[in-house]
């Protein structure tokens, strides 16, 4: 079976610092890539997602990504956070073949300080 | 708006009772799904359905069962509600193909005492 991790649980920054948060993943196979935002009290919404191409993904409110196929691995940044980004972050990943089974991290809570 | 929507947004059981979460999707999306959202464990897979009449069990299956009659709902059924199924539920849909990831539903808050 796949896994995700997300190997920061609770990232707490000040406004305008710069934001990476990681992701890495485990399958030999063809995956597609997401990361959701669950802002609170809130269900998840999709920041961006990469399915094949460019590796370097831009999403909303200013988000990217890059997949790095070598290393498994699919980091969300942000060069200039805002207190509205507080949120909780999950990356999650499918394999093409099998669209409808995610595989989602646990999570990385981002507090940022005004 | 389109997208999916789920009740109740709150629940409280007592063990032993059953119930059935209800969710609709108005995009005709083929996928659809059930995650539970545990502290510190992500998202996890419970039932899919790759369409109509079409279902199939994910990471955690048991105790729940799930329908899928029409392309528009999906019913999640717990059998005999245990405090271990005390959870925030999501439902969610996607498709046509794998272009647009999934929409979610804003999720059932069940607590089972």
């Amino acid at each position: 079976a796949q896994s995700v991790s997300q190997h920061n649980h609770h990232v707490i920054l000040s406004e305008a610092a710069s934001l990476e948060l990681g992701c890495n993943y485990s399958y030999g196979g063809t995956v597609n890539l997401f990361w959701y935002v669950q802002y609170p009290g809130q269900h998840l919404q999709l920041l961006l997602k990469y399915f094949s191409g460019d590796p370097l993904v831009k999403g909303i409110k200013g988000f990217e990504a890059e997949f790095i196929k070598s290393k498994f691995s699919f980091n969300l940044r942000k060069p200039s956070v805002q207190w509205s980004d507080t949120a909780e972050y999950f990356c999650a990943v499918n394999e093409r073949s099998n669209f409808n089974k995610f595989y989602f991290g646990s999570g990385t809570k981002l507090n940022v300080k005004p | 708006n389109a997208g999916v929507t789920q009740t109740p947004k709150f629940q409280v059981l007592k063990t032993g009772q059953s119930m059935t979460l209800q969710c609709a999707q108005d995009m005709n999306h083929e996928y659809m799904s059930w995650y539970r959202q545990d502290p510190g464990m992500g998202l996890r897979l419970i039932h899919y359905s790759v369409g109509a009449g079409i279902t199939d069990q994910g990471e955690v299956p048991n105790g729940y069962n799930v329908s899928r009659s029409t392309t528009e709902d999906f019913p999640l059924r717990l059998l005999s509600a245990a405090p271990s199924q005390t959870s925030v539920y999501f439902c969610a849909s996607g498709g046509p193909g794998q272009g647009n990831g999934y929409t979610f539903g804003s999720g059932t808050r069940l607590t089972v005492v």
